[in-house]
């Protein structure tokens, strides 16, 4: 298994808090991804990195922001939750150039936020 | 905007028979789909990869056929066992940044 570690694995928290979400790999990969998977929509892109410092949007980018200051570690910040962003959030990394190339995930974390 | 449809949220299947699943396109020009397993309380796992320009790859009961005329690919587990109850998700590309998924089809194998 690849070495991804996500944390925590789960977490409720009140509307209006903020909250942070860690992912931490061991392979070296350049890419990271966040996603969140919810009942009838299948796993959407929340943002990902493609490299140190490099980020950019995906799908579902409004109420998260993301920072990676070293190659191990991508972390997924909710500055004020919501009930919408209940959900389960998951980190996944490929190696090399992105075409093609699978995508290797957390176990995820499931948020609640009341 | 690009659409992906599985043929259905579940399928039941009988030990032995082979399942096919179906994942369907719409709006969209993939490069390559993707398919993934996934275990409850678990991160999807990577299976098979297969690209516009091929029209079938096999991996030992794993099968995955691309018919870009239809939009469709169909993933076919032969010799089904009840470990391969799971979600199947299938994803296509291309880019980082646009790798969309579908909702997946969930797969339960009866003894």
């Amino acid at each position: 298994d690849a070495g991804i570690t996500q944390s925590p694995r789960h977490k409720v928290t009140e509307t209006g808090t903020p909250v942070t979400l860690r992912c931490h790999q061991t392979e070296n990969h350049r890419y990271m991804y966040w996603y969140r998977q919810d009942p009838g929509h299948g796993l959407r892109l929340i943002h990902y990195s493609y490299g140190v410092k490099d980020t950019d949007k995906g799908e579902v980018s409004d109420g998260y922001s993301v920072s990676r200051s070293k190659t191990e570690d991508f972390l997924l910040t909710l500055e004020s939750a919501t009930s919408s962003q209940t959900s389960v959030y998951f980190c996944a990394i490929s190696g090399g150039t992105p075409e093609g190339q699978p995508q290797h995930f957390g176990d995820g974390t499931r948020l609640s936020i009341l | 905007s690009q659409k992906i449809e599985q043929n259905s949220e579940a399928l039941n299947i009988q030990e032995g028979k082979t399942a096919t699943l179906t994942c369907n396109y719409t709006n969209y020009s993939p490069a390559y789909l993707q398919w993934y397993r996934q275990d409850p309380g678990r991160g999807p796992v990577f299976l098979l990869l297969i690209r516009e320009n091929e029209k079938e790859k096999r991996k030992e009961r794993l099968k995955v056929t691309f018919d870009t005329t239809l939009k469709q690919s169909l993933f076919h587990i032969t010799a089904s066992q009840p470990a391969d109850s799971a979600t199947y998700l299938c994803a296509l590309g291309p880019g980082a940044n646009n790798l969309f998924f579908g909702t997946g089809t969930r797969l339960t194998v009866i003894p």
